[in-house]
């Protein structure tokens, strides 16, 4: 079965420079949503989209800026990074249900390192 | 207080034997509770969703949910090396539908 993909897998960076990580979620599920999970942390919620437009949006500094397309695909953009933002960025797709929660499934994940 | 409250082990059990994993939230109008299990270093896999109070089995897992002590767990039946990860709980936020994570706790299964 299709997975969720994420591009690249790993990325290193140097301060103050930009970082655009890319989503796909599973065909059919026209939600996804973004976390940041640091070394040692449990995954942290930052946005999320439904049918292109932002659903809700949790701890994503005013650096990050998000959107999902028209293929449902998404992209997380971020810009003015900070040794604190080396972790690893994981993006989940769900088929949203009308009223609630629905399964969310994981991709591999972005490891983003900053120098 | 986190939201979602788990031991954080590390929980040591031998081979074959029933592994308890425990979990705590507090928002009491909470309705998905998930568990996904997570490698060092790789994305957080889907083992359980539960959503109803009681038991729910499957394979060699069973969740159980207890909405009146806003208590979920997953118990692991015989239990095997490759069963040692971190076991997440995550709670379902009922606007927006983004999952809460307990920190974690981190199983092992010794031979």
């Amino acid at each position: 079965a299709a997975g969720v993909i994420q591009s690249p897998r790993h990325l290193i960076k140097e301060k103050r420079e930009t970082a655009t990580l890319k989503c796909y979620p599973i065909p059919r599920h026209d939600t996804v949503y973004w976390y940041q999970q640091g070394p040692g942390q449990d995954p942290q919620f930052l946005i999320s989209f439904y049918e292109k437009m932002q659903s809700d949006k949790g701890s994503i500094p005013d650096r990050f800026s998000a959107q999902q397309f028209s293929d449902y695909h998404s992209e997380l953009n971020m810009s003015s990074l900070e040794l604190g933002d080396s972790a690893l960025y994981f993006c989940a797709s769900s088929p949203r249900l009308a009223g609630g929660t629905d399964t969310q499934y994981f991709g591999p994940g972005t490891r983003l390192t900053v120098l | 207080q986190k939201e979602v409250e788990q031991n954080s082990g590390p929980l040591s059990v031998p081979e074959g034997a029933i592994a308890s994993l425990n979990c705590t939230y507090s928002d009491r109008g909470s309705q998905s509770f998930f568990w996904y299990r997570q490698y060092s270093g790789k994305s957080p896999e889907l083992i359980m969703s539960i959503y109803s109070n009681g038991d729910k089995e499957d394979g060699r897992f069973t969740a159980q949910l207890n909405k009146a002590s806003q208590y979920v767990s997953l118990l692991i039946r015989d239990s095997q090396p490759s069963d040692s990860a971190t076991y997440l709980c995550a709670v379902g936020h009922n606007q927006g539908g983004k999952l809460i994570f307990g920190q974690g706790t981190e199983l092992s299964v010794k031979p």
